[in-house]
């Protein structure tokens, strides 16, 4: 059974701060990475799709990076505003035709 | 459509009725996925549908869960029988190929109650 990990489970911090959150994955079999953000009551939106070692991607404020040799990826985000608050999905497709996700990160910002 | 679309949004049911969810995806997007969410917990994988093949069933919890696709359109998600640990969000996607490189779109979800 694959098992995707995110750290923390629950983030709270002030506007303006920066802050990271991990995905830790079983790097055997990797075909992709994905980060996807979810708010309340809204669908969860597409982040990232990473597929090589050494990736960076950034997208305004924030950014991802992969190491599929050690099995982890991490999510940044600078300067934190109250409407990143939601929770932050991570997923591993390894070609068994779906995506398994991880139980999230959510994120609370603090005017 | 332009984007994937779901409903009911919410659904209030009482224990041991029957309940059916619609999934109507993007067009064009041959691969259809549900999850869904409980309580404190991850994205949970139900069941994928991709074109024509079989679908991959191997999600879902019980036989009291079934779904059905016609062919590369809406999707509809029955839980027999309801009980209280069905609660939850129930998501649809859907992707254009397998969805591990191009992603997916989520409609906004089922919120499900079983009182």
């Amino acid at each position: 059974i694959l098992n995707v990990e995110q750290s923390p489970q629950s983030l709270h911090v002030q506007e303006g701060d920066s802050t990271n959150f991990t995905c830790s994955f079983p790097s055997s079999n990797f075909y992709a990475l994905h980060w996807y953000r979810w708010e309340t009551a809204k669908s969860p939106e597409a982040l990232f799709v990473m597929t090589l070692n050494g990736d960076e991607k950034k997208k305004g404020r924030i950014s991802a990076t992969l190491n599929t040799k050690e099995g982890y990826s991490y999510l940044y985000i600078k300067g934190s505003q109250p409407e990143d608050s939601a929770t932050y999905l991570c997923a591993l497709y390894n070609q068994g035709g779906k995506l398994i996700f991880g139980q999230g990160t959510e994120l609370s910002v603090k005017p | 459509g332009a984007g994937v679309s779901q409903s009911p949004s919410n659904k209030v049911t009482e224990k041991g009725k029957d309940v059916e969810l619609r999934c109507d995806p993007i067009s064009g997007h041959t691969a259809l996925y549900w999850y869904r969410q409980r309580l404190g917990q991850g994205l949970e994988f139900l069941i994928y549908f991709q074109g024509n093949s079989a679908p991959d069933k191997s999600g879902l919890p019980s036989d009291r869960f079934s779904a059905e696709r016609t062919g590369e359109s809406v999707s509809t998600l029955t839980i027999q029988r309801t009980q209280q640990e069905d609660s939850a969000v129930y998501l649809c996607a859907s992707s254009f190929g397998t969805g591990g490189i191009n992603g997916y779109t989520f409609g906004s979800g089922t919120r499900l109650t079983v009182v």
